[in-house]
């Protein structure tokens, strides 16, 4: 079936380093994967995505990698600021031509220590 | 362009009753996806309408059904309401159907069931 594993679920770092959150999917038809930053009470916003035909993305102090051999996938963002606080959730959707459902990570806390 | 909107944004039940929510998309989006959040259980999908068609549904028992009008605003009903069935509910829109498509999501409804 269709699942995705997102892992940690919760991530503490210092401001200005690194963090790294990783996504496991099982439907080898997947073929977008995007990433969704929720702060508490919020909607989720869509902060950066990748689709099959390329390996990886970057966006500023986010990036995004695929490895469709493996399948997993991977959100790092560089230099932490308080701000990147919050829940980031991964999520990955099927190539079925007529639907975008998206399954969902369990999502991962992330704390920026000032 | 204004965001996705939903109505109401906080509900209070009790068990047996039913209740409808409605998802307004940004203007030109035809695409609306349901998703449920609860702690336990993360982010699940409902279902998709596009052009007033359901075009995908989730594992969720029939008392969850939902409808799309001519103007791509949509409506999810819950019957029978259970306690289980607390949860904020999102609504996300995007221009087309389809995998790769971006989704935007609303602020939600938060639902509690008493």
């Amino acid at each position: 079936g269709e699942n995705v594993e997102q892992h940690p679920s919760t991530l503490s770092v210092q401001e200005g380093d690194s963090a790294v959150i990783k996504c496991t999917y099982s439907d080898s038809a997947s073929n977008y994967f995007p990433w969704y930053k929720q702060e508490l009470g919020k909607r989720p916003q869509l902060i950066i995505d990748i689709r099959s035909n390329v390996g990886e993305k970057k966006d500023q102090r986010i990036a995004v990698t695929l490895n469709k051999t493996a399948k997993h996938f991977s959100l790092h963002i560089t230099e932490t600021q308080p701000e990147d606080s919050a829940v980031y959730f991964c999520a990955a959707s099927r190539d079925s031509g007529n639907t975008g459902k998206l399954i969902f990570g369990q999502g991962t806390t992330l704390q920026v220590k000032p | 362009k204004a965001g996705v909107t939903q109505t109401p944004r906080y509900l209070i039940k009790t068990r047996g009753q039913q209740v409808t929510l409605s998802c307004s998309p940004i203007s030109g989006h035809r695409s609306v996806s349901w998703y449920q959040q609860t702690p336990g259980q993360g982010l699940q999908f409902l279902f998709e309408y596009f052009s007033e068609t359901q075009r995908n549904k989730g594992n969720f028992p029939g008392r969850f059904s939902g409808r799309q009008f001519s103007n791509s605003r949509s409506e999810m009903n819950v019957s029978t309401l259970e306690l289980g069935d607390s949860a904020l509910y999102l609504c996300a829109s995007s221009l087309l159907a389809g995998s790769g498509e971006t989704q935007y999501f609303g602020p939600g409804t938060r639902l509690l069931v008493l």
